[in-house]
């Protein structure tokens, strides 16, 4: 079946550097990839939607400046937290769509973030 | 606008006893319906799915779900709750009219007791 991948599993930063988390599709090549957010005990809210090789569309109250999405392949997207501060720590999780008429997406083990 | 509920925030069940996890949503037309797992600490795992034709769709690890129109429900059940079903249960609905997007509901956590 279709796996994804995310790197890394856990990272801590501290408050005001920046941070690279990449979703990768292993066996697949992705159109569109999507990146969300996911608080302690929370759903999971979509952050932005990229598709490969165009600008990553931002949901409402997201910054774009601060999440920096790159989709530079089919089977890599990247999400930088910039300058990051404690109340981005969070755990952040990928999906991949084939593009396929199944419209099923495939997820990531996510990443947790902590930024001290 | 679209919209997936969970009722239910919280479940507590014992070992061996069945089990419904609640999902309403609001769409307009018929949405496809996702049932998905999460382990503490982990990703999403699918459960079961329904796109079209029978509205009992049957899942891995034991699961089905079934797809009620005229309630715009798709609850989750299980006849024989094991002590490592215990995790998160997220209902989604994905929209093909809006790029794919999914909503999720808020979330049941699953509590098993021996």
């Amino acid at each position: 079946g279709a796996v994804v991948s995310q790197h890394p599993s856990r990272v801590i930063c501290k408050s005001g550097t920046s941070v690279k988390i990449e979703c990768r599709s292993l066996d697949f090549q992705a159109t569109t990839m999507f990146w969300y957010r996911q608080f302690p005990k929370q759903s999971l809210m979509l952050m932005a939607t990229s598709n490969e090789g165009s600008k990553a569309t931002y949901e409402q109250g997201v910054e774009k400046d601060k999440f920096l999405i790159n989709h530079a392949s089919l089977t890599l997207s990247t999400l930088t937290v910039t300058s990051a501060h404690p109340e981005d720590s969070s755990f952040y999780i990928c999906s991949a769509h084939t593009g396929s008429s199944s419209y099923e997406q495939y997820f990531g083990p996510g990443t947790r973030l902590t930024v001290t | 606008a679209q919209s997936v509920t969970q009722p239910d925030i919280h479940i507590t069940v014992s070992e061996g006893a069945s089990l419904e996890l609640r999902c309403n949503y609001s769409y307009g037309a018929t949405p496809y319906l996702f049932w998905y797992v999460q382990s503490p600490g982990q990703g999403l795992q699918l459960l079961l799915k329904y796109f079209s034709g029978d509205t009992l769709v049957q899942g891995i690890k034991g699961f089905e779900a079934e797809f009620k129109r005229s309630q715009s429900s798709f609850n989750l059940r299980k006849p024989s709750v094991h002590w490592s079903d215990a995790a998160e249960y997220f209902c989604a609905v994905l929209t093909s009219n809006t790029g794919n997007q999914f909503y999720f509901g808020t979330g049941t956590s699953l509590t098993v007791i021996p």
